[in-house]
């Protein structure tokens, strides 16, 4: 079945430090990659995706993620993060098969301190 | 475009009132998605519309629940009865299919008494 993992529920990072957020799917085919980010109260917004072609993917808000097939793991970055990124953050895999429907991890709640 | 809207924002009703949820998707995306939040069990699908059509509802949880989708621009999730453990925030999103991403509603947060 498929799956994503987000193994650290919580992540505390001093503003201006890098940042990296782990993400491993399981699942049978080529997969497409979320990372979708919520605020309190809020929607859902999507920062990047993964389709295909290059594996380090560019997003919103200076963020990036690398797929790598091997690891089978979608793990996000961020070389310097800012108090506004405090969020919590969502991995998702996209099941094109079922009209791209996401199976979302548990997600990683992100503080940043001063 | 205004994005998915969602209404309404905020829901309390009483056990065994009958709640609807209503979403106006983005115009010109054919797939349509019902999401539940809970702090238990994380963001789940409940159901998938595509071209007005429900393709998946095997996450909908109970025969309580129940969505329609009369058009292009509109969806419902309804319960009825509701009953407090559906206390939780409900998403509706849209995609235009293929490999494109889904865009997410501001969500309904649902508190049953």
């Amino acid at each position: 079945a498929q799956s994503v993992t987000q193994p650290d529920i919580h992540i505390t990072v001093s503003e201006g430090a890098s940042l990296e957020l782990r993400c491993n799917y399981s699942y049978g085919a080529t997969p497409y990659l979320f990372w979708y980010v919520q605020s309190p109260g809020q929607g859902l917004q999507l920062l990047l995706k993964y389709f295909s072609g290059d594996t380090l993917v560019q997003g919103i808000k200076g963020f990036e993620a690398e797929f790598k097939r091997s690891q089978s793991s979608f793990n996000l970055r961020k070389p310097s993060v800012h108090w506004s990124d405090a969020a919590e953050y969502f991995c998702a895999v996209g099941l094109m098969e079922y009209g791209n429907k996401l199976v979302f991890g548990a997600g990683t709640i992100l503080r940043v301190k001063s | 475009d205004a994005g998915v809207i969602q209404s309404p924002r905020h829901e309390v009703t009483e056990m065994g009132q009958e709640v609807t949820l209503r979403c106006k998707p983005i115009s010109g995306h054919n797939s349509l998605f019902w999401y539940r939040q809970t702090m238990m069990r994380g963001l789940e699908l409940l159901i998938y519309f595509n071209n007005n059509v429900p393709i998946d509802d095997s996450g909908m949880p109970e025969d309580r629940f129940s969505a329609k989708m009369p058009n292009a621009s509109f969806s419902t999730l309804k319960i009825q009865p509701s009953e407090p453990r559906d206390s939780a925030v409900y998403f509706c999103a849209s995609s235009a299919g293929g490999n494109t991403e889904a865009f997410f509603g501001q969500g309904t947060r649902l508190t049953v008494v």
